[in-house]
C-alpha cells in the first residue's frame, strides 16, 4: 500500500538556517504530493503541493521538488523564522480514484531566537 | 477566504457514550472527509463521502462509526460506544472533484477525549 517516510524530530535550527525536511514516498499510480502545516493549537493547513513529477511546489518561501526517480518530496526553506515553528506533514494522494491523504508522521520543527 | 468550520473543539465523553462530531465543509466541494490523529501519531484516514454516500473508508473505519450529512450544509461523525482509544483529534476536510490539484481543506479539529 502507499506510504510516506518523514524525517523523525524535533529538529531544532536557529534563526535564518537553510532547513531541509526529508520525505519520501512509495505509492501505486501517479501520486500528488503535498506539504500540510500545523501550528500549535491550530489544524492542517496545506503549505504546497505538486501534481506531476519535476513539479516545484512553493508557498511563503519553502518549496519542495517532486523527483520521480528518487520518490522524494523534500521541504526546504532557505532561512527560517521563529513563526516557522511548528508540525509538518508530508502527504500524497496516490490517484486512480482514490479519495484521501496518505500522510506521515510529522516532523516537529523548533526554531529558536 | 473559505473555511471548513469543526464544532465543538473540544469534547469529552465517558467510555460507552455516543458522540457526534460536527462539520460545516466548504459550500460548492463535493467530496468530504474525516480523519483522526491520536496523540503523537500520524493523520490517517477515516472516510469519505461523495453524492450522499460513503465513497471509500479505511480498516479503522468500522461498524462503530457513521457518517451522514443530514442538510445541506453540515456533514456529521458519529461515534457509538466510544473506547479510551478513540481519544484524539478528529479532522474534517472538504475537496473539489479534481482533489489532485486543487487539494484538500482541512478544519481545526475536534479534541475527543474518552474518559
Amino acid at each position: 500500500g502507499d506510504s510516506v517516510t518523514q524525517m523523525e524530530g524535533p529538529v531544532t535550527l536557529s534563526e535564518e538556517a537553510f532547513l531541509t525536511i526529508n520525505c519520501t514516498y512509495t505509492a501505486t499510480g501517479y501520486p500528488s504530493l503535498f506539504w500540510y502545516v500545523q501550528y500549535p493549537g491550530e489544524g492542517l493547513q496545506l503549505l504546497l503541493k505538486a501534481t506531476k513529477a519535476d513539479d516545484k511546489g512553493s508557498n511563503k518561501g519553502f518549496e519542495a521538488t517532486y523527483r520521480k526517480e528518487t520518490t522524494s518530496f523534500h521541504l526546504e526553506k532557505g532561512s527560517v523564522q521563529v513563526s516557522d515553528s511548528a508540525v509538518y506533514f508530508c502527504a500524497l494522494n496516490s490517484g486512480g480514484g482514490a479519495d484521501g491523504l496518505t500522510f506521515g508522521k510529522g516532523t516537529h520543527l523548533i526554531i529558536q531566537p | 477566504e473559505p473555511e471548513v468550520t469543526q464544532t465543538p473543539s473540544h469534547q469529552v465523553t465517558q467510555m460507552g457514550q455516543e458522540v457526534i462530531l460536527r462539520c460545516v465543509p466548504i459550500s460548492n466541494h463535493l467530496y468530504f472527509y474525516w480523519y483522526r490523529q491520536i496523540l503523537g501519531q500520524k493523520v490517517e484516514f477515516l472516510v469519505s463521502f461523495y453524492n450522499n454516500e460513503i465513497s471509500e473508508k479505511s480498516e479503522i473505519f468500522d461498524d462503530q462509526f457513521s457518517v451522514e450529512r443530514p442538510d445541506g450544509s453540515n456533514f456529521t461523525l458519529k461515534i457509538r460506544s466510544t473506547k479510551l482509544e478513540d481519544s484524539a483529534m478528529y479532522f474534517c476536510a472538504s475537496s473539489e472533484r479534481d482533489r489532485q490539484t486543487l487539494g484538500y481543506t482541512f478544519g481545526s479539529g475536534t479534541r475527543l477525549t474518552v474518559v
